[in-house]
């Protein structure tokens, strides 16, 4: 069975810089064609895609954000690790990390997402 | 970057039949699989298609996904509809230069 749970802080000030962990079991990010992503979704609205890291490493990114993120893996702690810097209110939502087919970016499954607040 | 368009919300009565639209606004639909995710209040999304018109096992064959050239669209279509079908859809896509698009979501009522 394949799970993932994110995990990071609730509540973050203005122009602070946001770190959040994916802690994953059921499949190995070593293994060929393994991809975890980062999705986020404001309340009430819709889902963004953030980032995607793969098991050879190659990273992709939102174009709209790709200054402020930083994906990065630990495939033996099964951990993917996300940060954006310079965090904005806006920035407020519920952020999921999701297992990602390479082929298709399909996500299957997701994690039950953490909401990070950003508030001074 | 391109865009998905569905509409905003659509309702249905219990046992009819429902499609919800999801036009794509530069490049070819049919280019690129499009997934679609069922979000029920205070959960995860899940998948309810992929790969344009792939069913996961476990979800019901009363959920169907289509391509349309012609429009450049997909659809997703529930047949039977069910109280518990009352959700948040969304259809998803990518691209060549691996940029990842959600559609705006579309919320189902079922009454």
């Amino acid at each position: 069975q394949v799970t993932l749970r994110e995990s990071g802080p609730a509540l973050v000030k203005p122009t602070e810089t946001l770190t959040l962990t994916c802690t994953f079991s059921g499949f190995s990010l070593s293994s060929s064609g393994m991809c975890v992503s980062w999705i986020r979704q404001p309340p009430g609205k819709a889902l963004e895609w953030l980032a995607r890291i793969d098991w050879d490493d190659d990273k992709y990114y939102s174009t709209s954000l790709k200054t402020r993120l930083t994906v990065s893996k630990d495939s033996s702690k099964s951990q993917v690790v996300l940060t954006m810097t310079n965090m904005d209110p806006l920035d407020t939502g519920t952020y999921y990390c999701a297992r990602t087919s390479r082929h298709a970016f399909r996500f299957d499954p997701w994690g039950q997402g953490t909401l990070v607040t950003v508030s001074s | 970057n391109f865009m998905l368009t569905q509409p905003h919300s659509v309702s249905e009565s219990p046992g009819k039949t429902v499609t919800i639209s999801c036009t794509r606004s530069s490049g070819s639909i049919a280019g690129n699989f499009v997934q679609w995710y069922q979000q029920r209040p205070g959960s995860s999304p899940t998948t309810v298609i992929y790969d344009d018109d792939q069913r996961p096992s476990e979800v019901p064959d009363r959920f169907s996904g289509s391509i349309d050239s012609s429009s450049n669209s997909a659809s997703l279509t529930i047949s039977g509809l069910k109280t518990e079908d009352e959700a948040d859809y969304y259809c998803q896509s990518y691209d060549s230069s691996n940029h990842v698009v959600f559609g705006g979501g579309t919320k189902l009522t079922v009454l």
